[in-house]
């Protein structure tokens, strides 16, 4: 089974530029995560998505960062203007099902940013 | 809010020396702990869910236990092939009828060196 992929691995760019992020989760599964995380911390997640709409944004920086889903796959995470304090990994997650059982999340790769 | 908090910070034991890894967790109601593994430059690697309090899984040479306020991840005869950062994140049960899994919030990890 394919897992999650992630594109690009590693991204610089200067403050102030745009950047974009994609993400392939595996194959039927539901819920799709954004997390972000900051060298030597724990993952802290952006967006939860079930099929394509969203459940939880409430830690997305919405005056910078957007996301979506299209068509209930892959998506998609944009930060327009990055600042310095975005350099990151961020990293694309899928879970198998819906509903409310417990479900493990897979992640991919990551992308790791670093703003100038 | 939930919180996860993970001890030590860092860890070094040599090849077959045993210990254990803290994640003390503050949830409104649990509704599963992950661990995870990370190793450098990827995402995190799932290893264990538990659900409820007395709870153990085993793989390999880890273990998991969970209690009412805390896990931990026993490491027996550590190899240094398990050098990597352990991730701990807590599943909380919500009143909002919300599809799809619910958001994993991670702890800051433990980073384990097993020197030869």
């Amino acid at each position: 089974e394919a897992g999650v992929a992630q594109s690009p691995r590693y991204k610089i760019i200067e403050k102030r530029q745009s950047v974009a992020f994609w993400c392939n989760p595996i194959s039927g599964h539901a819920t799709l995560y954004w997390y972000q995380q900051i060298l030597g911390q724990g993952p802290k997640l952006l967006i939860q998505f079930q099929n394509n709409g969203v459940v939880d944004d409430s830690q997305l920086p919405k005056d910078r960062f957007s996301a979506e889903r299209l068509k209930g796959v892959d998506s998609t995470l944009k930060i327009q203007p990055a600042k310095l304090e975005d350099s990151a990994v961020y990293l694309c997650a899928s879970s198998p099902r819906g509903g409310r059982e417990n479900t493990e999340a897979f992640f991919g790769q990551g992308t790791r940013l670093t703003v100038v | 809010e939930d919180q996860v908090t993970q001890s030590p910070e860092a860890l070094r034991l040599q090849e077959g020396e045993s210990s254990s890894l803290n994640c003390s967790y503050t949830v409104s109601g649990l509704r599963g702990l992950f661990w995870y593994r990370q190793d450098p430059g990827k995402g995190p690697e799932f290893l264990f869910t538990l659900y409820s309090a007395g709870e153990e899984k085993e793989k390999e040479r880890l273990k998991a236990t969970l209690t009412k306020k805390e896990s931990f991840l026993h490491i027996t005869a550590p190899k240094p092939e398990d050098s990597a950062t352990y991730l701990c994140a807590v599943q909380a049960v919500t009143r909002r009828i919300v599809q799809g899994a619910q958001k994993l919030v991670f702890g800051q990890g433990t980073r384990l060196t097993i020197n030869p």
